[in-house]
């Protein structure tokens, strides 16, 4: 199986900061990265497909980046609502499609 | 709009089962793929299960196999999961949702609200 690691597990930022979340994957997995937001007691939602594509209705100041084993999920410029936890899965060949442990962004 | 909407959860004893059930609204139920996931209380997300828009082809996670099953009904644009001797570790909220397929990735989206399974004496 694929195993996805994910960092940092937990980080603290200001509104208006740049953060930036990695996430590494035990083999090559080409563009097959999605990464999801989830708020506490919600579903998680889809924030960037395919690595690097933004999901509609996500703001542009969400991207995603990366090819093959490392990958980033950016954030331009934090606005309240995205203090939430961050999760890249990988969606490579068969399953099982493994997910990071999550980030926990909160706010500073 | 696009939306899916589990139900059947509940709280069920150590050993017991339970069928949860995930209704699709919004779009062609039956050209699309759809799956199973779950979030243990305070944890992070696990892929359970995988079927294809014909339910010919299906997947499960080491952790399920052999005591869940999968299937869905197009005619009634419905995905089922069908959960057998249950234990304390299968206490979860469990999500269904939709595949998307290309000819360069896939992704999930969108997911349902969730329903919550405790299992419990």
């Amino acid at each position: 199986d694929i195993q996805m690691t994910q960092s940092p597990s937990s980080l603290s930022a200001s509104v208006g900061d740049r953060v930036t979340i990695t996430c590494r994957a035990s083999q090559s997995i080409s563009r097959y990265l999605n990464w999801y937001q989830q708020k506490a007691g919600k579903a998680p939602e889809l924030l960037i497909y395919a690595a690097a594509s933004l999901q509609s209705g996500v703001p542009s100041r969400f991207s995603g980046g990366g090819f093959g084993t490392d990958f980033t999920l950016t954030i331009s410029s934090l606005q309240p609502e995205d203090f939430a936890t961050y999760y890249c899965q990988q969606t490579y060949s068969t399953p099982p499609y493994t997910f990071g442990q999550g980030t926990r962004l909160e706010i500073k | 709009q696009v939306q899916l909407v589990e139900s059947g959860g509940g709280l069920v004893k150590p050993g017991g089962s339970l069928r949860l059930s995930c209704a699709a609204s919004g779009f062609t139920f039956r050209d699309y793929y759809m799956s199973w996931f779950r979030q243990a209380p305070g944890k992070g997300l696990e892929w359970l299960s995988y079927t294809s828009n014909s339910g010919n082809t299906i997947y499960y996670a080491d952790s399920v196999k052999g005591r869940f099953t999968i299937s869905r009904d197009n005619a009634k644009n419905s995905m089922f999961l069908q959960m057998n001797s249950l234990t304390a570790e299968d206490t979860a909220v469990y999500y269904c949702a939709r595949v998307v397929v290309t000819m360069i990735s896939r992704w999930f989206d969108p997911w349902g609200q969730g329903t919550l399974v405790t299992v419990s004496s």
